[in-house]
C-alpha cells in the first residue's frame, strides 16, 4: 500500500517563507505531486516531481529525494490569499495515473 | 473555457435512497476519477476510469458504483449500502499525454444524509 505523512497544521506571518515537509511510503513510485485547497473548493495542481531535485515556478518550488522518500513544498513571499490546504500525492505503480493523497496541511498566513 | 462540472453543489439524501451525483469535462482528457473527502481529511480514491467503458475500484468503491458511457461523462452512483455517505465528493480527470500528470478537479458536490 501507500502512505504519506504530512504535519496537520503550519502557521506563518505574510512576507515570510513555509516548508510544508512530506515523507512517503510506496511500492512503485513515479513521483510527488503538490495540490493547494481553499476552504470548500476545488483542488488545484501545484507542481510535479519525478526526479530528484527542485522544480521553481514563482513563488512556489518543490522538491524530492527519491532516496529519501521525502519531499517539500516552498512557499516564498506569503500572501494572506495563500492561506489554504496543501496535499502531497504519489503517482505509484498502481496505475498509470493514479494517485494517493496525504491528508493535507492547513497553512494559515497571519498578517 | 474548458474544465470539469459538478452538479448539484449540494444534495440531500434520505436513508435508503440512492442517489446519483454528475460529472461531465470538455477537457477530452481519458482518465477520469472520483474522490471522497471528509473534513481535514485527505483524498480518498473511489473509482477511476482510465478509457470508456472501463473502470476499476478504488481503496474506499464498496457502496458506490460507476459508468463510464461517454469520454465527457462519469456519473457516480452513491448506493443505500454506503453507511455513511455524508462527505463532499469531488471528480477529477487528467489527460494521458500530459507530463506533469496533473489532475484538474471539479467543484465538488457536498453530500448530506438526511
Amino acid at each position: 500500500g501507500q502512505s504519506l505523512e504530512q504535519p496537520s497544521e503550519v502557521t506563518a506571518v505574510e512576507g515570510a517563507i513555509v516548508q510544508i515537509n512530506c515523507t512517503y511510503q510506496t511500492s512503485g513510485f513515479y513521483g510527488l505531486s503538490w495540490y493547494q485547497q481553499h476552504d470548500g473548493g476545488a483542488p488545484t495542481f501545484l507542481s510535479y516531481n519525478a526526479l530528484d531535485g527542485l522544480e521553481e515556478t514563482g513563488r512556489f518550488s518543490s522538491f524530492l529525494s527519491r532516496s529519501d522518500s521525502y519531499g517539500y513544498l516552498l512557499l516564498q513571499e506569503l500572501q494572506m490569499k495563500d492561506s489554504a490546504s496543501y496535499f502531497c500525492a504519489v503517482r505509484h505503480s498502481g496505475s498509470a495515473r493514479q494517485l494517493t493523497f496525504g491528508s493535507g496541511t492547513q497553512l494559515t498566513v497571519l498578517p | 473555457d474548458g474544465g470539469i462540472t459538478q452538479s448539484p453543489k449540494y444534495l440531500f439524501r434520505k436513508e435508503g435512497q440512492n442517489v446519483t451525483l454528475s460529472c461531465e469535462q470538455n477537457l477530452n482528457h481519458d482518465a477520469m476519477y472520483w474522490y471522497r473527502q471528509d473534513p481535514g481529511q485527505g483524498l480518498r480514491l473511489i473509482y477511476y476510469s482510465q478509457i470508456v467503458n472501463d473502470f476499476q475500484k478504488g481503496d474506499i468503491a464498496e457502496g458506490y458504483s460507476v459508468s463510464r458511457e461517454k469520454k465527457e461523462s462519469f456519473p457516480l452512483t452513491v448506493t443505500s449500502a454506503q453507511k455513511n455517505p455524508t462527505a463532499f465528493y469531488l471528480c477529477a480527470s487528467s489527460a494521458r499525454q500530459a507530463t506533469n500528470y496533473g489532475y484538474t478537479f471539479g467543484s465538488g458536490t457536498r453530500l448530506t444524509v438526511v
